[in-house]
């Protein structure tokens, strides 16, 4: 089936810095990631869609100058968390249709502000 | 905003009962997905239903959905110690969006 290669699947780093995730769609195009976060024992929200080639939209009250998504190419979107703080750690998830209804998940970038 | 919301937010039930998992939402949808996360990893897709199906089995799992009440329910069978994990649903319509969970302990 599709598979979403997410990375990397935790990271630590010092307040201040910058901090990339990759999401890469393996044998398809993605023309659209979703990305989300999610808070311990909590759902996931969605905070931004990319659209390969565009900018990406982002959800009511996600600061787009924090969170940098770029969506370069068909089989990889990225998330930049900058000037990364505390209460940045989170757990983030990239998701992508597949055909039809389905939608497929990356595993998850633990993220942990110190 | 959250879509949908489960109930109930935990459960914790014996090896080989069955486990029962609401999920209501508010507004129309074109299909409603049920999410398993195992703790800190990533989601499995377990099983979709479209707006204008009531019912769908899957192993050990059956979904329904009533359209008319705005929501779905998730009972998987015979539980196992390893269903234990977290469930959600999501709901497409014109956007994604996840429900609250539901946290299912299974106990041996």
């Amino acid at each position: 089936g599709a598979v979403v290669s997410q990375h990397p699947s935790w990271v630590i780093c010092k307040s201040g810095t910058s901090v990339k995730i990759e999401c890469r769609s393996l044998d398809f195009q993605a023309t659209t990631m979703f990305w989300y976060r999610q808070f311990p024992k909590q759902s996931l929200m969605l905070m931004a869609t990319s659209n390969e080639g565009s900018k990406a939209t982002y959800e009511q009250g996600v600061e787009k100058d924090k969170f940098l998504i770029n969506h370069a190419s068909l089989t990889l979107s990225t998330l930049t968390v900058t000037s990364a703080h505390p209460e940045d750690s989170s757990f983030y998830i990239c998701s992508t249709s597949v055909g039809g209804d389905g939608y497929t998940f990356g595993s998850g970038t633990r993220l942990t502000v110190v | 905003s959250q879509q949908g919301e489960e109930d109930p937010q935990a459960l914790s039930i014996q090896e080989g009962e069955n486990a029962t998992m609401n999920c209501s939402y508010k507004t129309s949808i074109n299909n409603l997905q049920w999410y398993r996360q195992n703790s800190g990893r990533g989601l499995v897709h377990l099983i979709l239903i479209r707006s204008n199906e009531r019912e769908k089995h899957s192993g050990r799992l059956r979904v329904t959905l009533d359209t008319s009440k705005k929501s779905s329910s998730l009972l998987i069978t015979a539980s196992r110690a390893a269903d234990t994990a977290s469930y959600f649903c999501a709901t497409t319509g014109n956007q994604f969006y996840f429900g609250t969970g539901t946290s299912l302990t299974v106990i041996p």
